[in-house]
C-alpha cells in the first residue's frame, strides 16, 4: 500500500490564481481530512469527509473548497489564492471506528506571492 | 471548544537524558489522546495513543498516560537518542477523532550527541 499520497510537493502561486491539491489513499478509509500547518503552529482542520459525497467544514474553511466523488480521492481547491494561504497542507485518512488514528500524507508546501 | 496546550520549544537535551514534554487539554466528554511525531520534511506519524482515562500508550521507548483528573497526557522517555530529534505534537480527538483532531502547537526536540 502506498498509504496517503499528495501532489504536488511544492507549488508557488501568484495572488488570485487557482489550483487543486490532490490527495489519494489506497487503504479504503472512509474518513479523509485536510489540515494546514503554519510555521510554529499546530495543524488546523480545513475540511473533512466521512464518505463519498459528504463533506463538512472544519475550523478554517474560508477560501477553500473540497469534493469527494470517490472513496480514494479528496482534492482541495483554492479558487483565489491569497498570501494568507501560504502554508503546508496535509491530507489524512481514517478508517471508520479507528479511534482517531489518522494516517498522514507527506504534505504540499504552498507559497502565494 | 477543544484545545491542546503543550510546552513551547525548542527543547535541547543531551543524548541519554530523560525527556518530558508536557501536554494538557480542554475538552468536553472523553476524547482520545495522541502523540504524533514529525521528522524534517515529512508528514506526521502516530507515536502513541490512549483512548480512555488511565490508559498508558507506549511505543519506541516513549510513554504517556491519560490523566483525566489533571487533563494531561505528558510524553516521557527514559533515555533519548539523536534520532529522536523531531517535532512532537499532542492532539485530541473528540468522539474518537472522526470529526478531525485538535493539535497543540508542537514541541521541537533537539538531541545533542
Amino acid at each position: 500500500n502506498a498509504g496517503v499520497t499528495q501532489t504536488p510537493k511544492f507549488r508557488i502561486l501568484k495572488i488570485g490564481q487557482s489550483m487543486t491539491l490532490q490527495c489519494t489513499q489506497d487503504m479504503n478509509h472512509n474518513y479523509m481530512y485536510w489540515y494546514r500547518q503554519d510555521p510554529g503552529m499546530g495543524l488546523k482542520l480545513i475540511y473533512y469527509s466521512v464518505g463519498a459525497g459528504i463533506t463538512d467544514k472544519g475550523e478554517v474553511p474560508n477560501g477553500y473548497n473540497v469534493s469527494r466523488s470517490t472513496t480514494e480521492d479528496f482534492p482541495l481547491r483554492l479558487e483565489l489564492a491569497a498570501p494568507s494561504q501560504t502554508s503546508v497542507y496535509f491530507c489524512a485518512s481514517l478508517i471508520a471506528g479507528g479511534k482517531g488514528e489518522q494516517f498522514f500524507g507527506p504534505g504540499t508546501r504552498l507559497t502565494v506571492l | 471548544g477543544n484545545s491542546v496546550t503543550q510546552m513551547e520549544g525548542p527543547v535541547t537535551l543531551s543524548e541519554e537524558a530523560f525527556l518530558t514534554i508536557n501536554c494538557t487539554y480542554t475538552a468536553t466528554g472523553y476524547p482520545s489522546l495522541f502523540w504524533y511525531v514529525q521528522y524534517p520534511g515529512e508528514g506526521l506519524q502516530l507515536l502513541l495513543k490512549a483512548t480512555k482515562a488511565d490508559d498508558k500508550g507506549s511505543n519506541k521507548g516513549f510513554e504517556a498516560t491519560y490523566r483525566k483528573e489533571t487533563t494531561s497526557f505528558h510524553l516521557e522517555k527514559g533515555s533519548v537518542q539523536v534520532s529522536d530529534s523531531a517535532v512532537y505534537f499532542c492532539a485530541l480527538g473528540a468522539g474518537g477523532g472522526a470529526d478531525g483532531l485538535t493539535f497543540g502547537k508542537g514541541t521541537h526536540l533537539i538531541i545533542q550527541p
